[in-house]
């Protein structure tokens, strides 16, 4: 089973690029969320998906941008990349709210 | 919402018991334990969760105590593969879209 998974696994932009990170899910899970990780530090949420077409903010969305057009797919969308997007992204899945939830293996996001 | 608490990082050594523990001294009557590990270079892993009554399953063994407080994560016999970063979280049973991942307690397993 492939469950979720993240494209691509590594990155480098130049400050000012877009780029849009993919994840896709097999699990027909209704839940997606975007987190970031910085070195050494524990997740935190961007963005959030409770179901095909309906999306929320996390803690810290700024610079990022999602759509949910199906309920396999949640691309995250960096629009002006900063330095300070530097980061580990990892999207993840959920069946409903409050069960447990899949995580793909991460992009590593270099901004130079 | 309500925070947890764990040790920076945690020492064991091979085939020995470990308890990984875990304070919330402001969870609420809704919220769900949750424990999540992640091993070097990949994402965050379920292991288990629980609401009130201590809990197993294949990977571990969750205890909770009697006044929802505090929780430990018991691996029974600890393996090399088990050296990982440890996060406890709650998670509200109504509104459990966001996950708030601390720093965790880091593992390490002593051959």
């Amino acid at each position: 089973n492939a469950g979720v998974t993240q494209t691509p696994k590594f990155r480098i932009l130049k400050i000012g690029q877009s780029m849009t990170l993919q994840c896709t899910q097999d699990m027909n899970h209704n839940y997606m969320y975007w987190y970031r990780q910085d070195p050494g530090m524990g997740l935190k949420l961007i963005y959030y998906s409770v179901g095909a077409g309906i999306t929320d903010k996390g803690e810290v969305p700024n610079g990022y941008n999602v759509s949910r057009s199906t309920t396999e797919d949640f691309p995250l969308r960096l629009e002006l990349a900063a330095p300070s997007q530097t980061s580990v992204y990892f999207c993840a899945s959920s069946d409903r709210g409050g069960t447990p939830q899949h995580f793909g293996d991460g992009t590593r996001l270099s901004i130079l | 919402d309500a925070k947890t608490t764990q040790p920076n990082s945690m020492e064991s050594n091979e085939e020995e018991p470990v308890h990984l523990p875990c304070n919330h001294s402001t969870i609420s009557g809704t919220d769900y334990i949750h424990w999540y590990r992640q091993l070097p270079s990949q994402g965050p892993e379920y292991v288990i969760h629980g609401l009130t009554s201590n809990v197993n399953n294949r990977m571990a063994s969750l205890a909770i105590a009697e006044d929802r407080k505090s929780s430990t994560l018991i691996l029974h016999r600890a393996t090399l593969r088990d050296a990982a970063v440890y996060y406890c979280i709650l998670r509200d049973r109504n509104y459990g879209q966001n996950f708030v991942f601390g720093p965790g307690t880091r593992l390490s397993v002593l051959p």
